[in-house]
Order: C-alpha cells, then structure tokens, then sequence
C-alpha cells in the first residue's frame, strides 16, 4: 500500500460546527503532516508529527487541534471554524524527512 | 522578497515540445531541491528530489540545480497532454522532518495535443 487516504474528500460545516478530518498510511511512514492549501497557491505546512508526537506547530490557531492516535492515523479536529478557514487539507507522510513524501488527496472543506 | 520565487504561468506548448520550469530563490541554506506534480483537485505528486548542485534525470524529466546562482529547473522532453498539470519546486535547509518544505507557488502547465 504506496498511498495516504484522506476522509472525507468533501466538508461543508457551520462555524459552530465541531468536525474531524482522518488521515491513514500504511507505508511505516514515522512522520506525518497537515497542510493548509488555497485556491492556486502553495501548501502551507501547519503540524508535523514525528514518532508520534507532535514537532512542529506553525502557530495555527486553537480551532485545530492535531492528533495522531497511533503510527498510522492522523486527525485534525476543527472546531468554530472561520469562512477563511475554507480551503484544502492535504495530509502527508514521509519514512523521516523531506525525501519521499507521500500526499493524500486532500478534503475540500467549505466553512459557511 | 519571497523565499522562492515562481513564475505562476499559465504555460502553454504543443505536444511533443521540451519544456523548461524555473524557480530561484535566496536562502543560501537550502540544499534539498523538489519538483511536485499536482493534478486537479489532488495532493501534489513528488517527481524529483535532488541534493546540492547537478543534474539529476528520470525517465522524460531533468531535474537541474545551480546553487551558485540559486536557480532550480525542471524539464520534459515529449511532453503529453497528461503532463498538463500545476508544477511546485519545493526546497528545505534539512533533511529532516522538522525541516521546513518551502513550495513555490506553482506553474500552471497545458500541453495542447
């Protein structure tokens, strides 16, 4: 399996809304990412999970909330979402480092 | 001044041409260099993945990198429709991963048939 799936593809939630997106990999990838992309511009990198734990936050605010339960799943938790917030989430896995990185498709989220 | 600079296109060429996608940029610390396919409403795909200054080739694609100049570029040779997508250079100061990826922000590409 060469591949990260992303669930659910699409997302329509209300700015009260409480939500999760799901990440999952089985390559024994040990590092995985959340990035933030919009329309026609580059991914932003939001959270790196390494081993597990938490490494990097890219001052996101509070509203997002990274999990990764174990070495093959990653959440992110969205919670009060702003319409700005609308955009795609890419989930990403690397075996450790920039090299191989593998993207999942992404979810389409719209926040109304 | 971005950190990496790309030119967004869109670029257009007829099937079968050679194409060539630029980046520059100015942190001299970065030494691992990229090239991402992304399709249409999907994740970006990695094509090349390159260390320090030369050449680099795989299959139809030529990645190239000139530290010297800090000047990154990507070319197909016989380009096919299925070619046309957004192409990202990407680069980072370490290889490990809590070192940043900094992504241009893409060349539309379309390869007419």
């Amino acid at each position: 399996d060469t591949e990260v799936t992303q669930t659910p593809k699409h997302l329509v939630m209300g700015m009260t809304n409480k939500k999760s997106l799901k990440c999952e990999q089985h390559m024994g990838h040990r590092a995985m990412y959340w990035y933030k992309q919009k329309a026609k511009k580059p991914p932003e990198l939001m959270f790196v999970y390494s081993y597990e734990k938490l490494s990097i936050n890219e001052s996101v605010p509070s509203r997002f909330s990274p999990e990764c339960p174990n070495s093959s799943l990653l959440n992110l938790h969205l919670h009060a979402l702003q319409p700005e917030d609308s955009a795609l989430y890419l989930c990403a896995s690397s075996p450790q480092g920039t090299y191989g990185y593998t993207f999942g498709s992404g979810t389409r989220l719209t926040v109304v | 001044q971005k950190e990496v600079e790309q030119d967004p296109g869109p670029l257009s060429v007829p099937e079968g041409a050679i194409v060539s996608l630029n980046c520059t940029y100015s942190n001299s610390a970065f030494q691992y260099f990229m090239w991402y396919r992304q399709y249409s409403r999907k994740g970006p795909e990695l094509l090349m993945y390159t260390y320090s200054s030369g050449n680099k080739e795989d299959g139809r694609f030529t990645a190239q990198v000139d530290k010297s100049s800090k000047y990154i570029s990507l070319f197909i040779r016989d380009s096919q429709p299925s070619d046309s997508a957004t192409y990202l250079c990407a680069m980072s100061a370490g290889y490990s991963s809590a070192s940043k990826i900094i992504f241009g922000s893409g060349t539309r590409l379309s390869i007419r048939p």
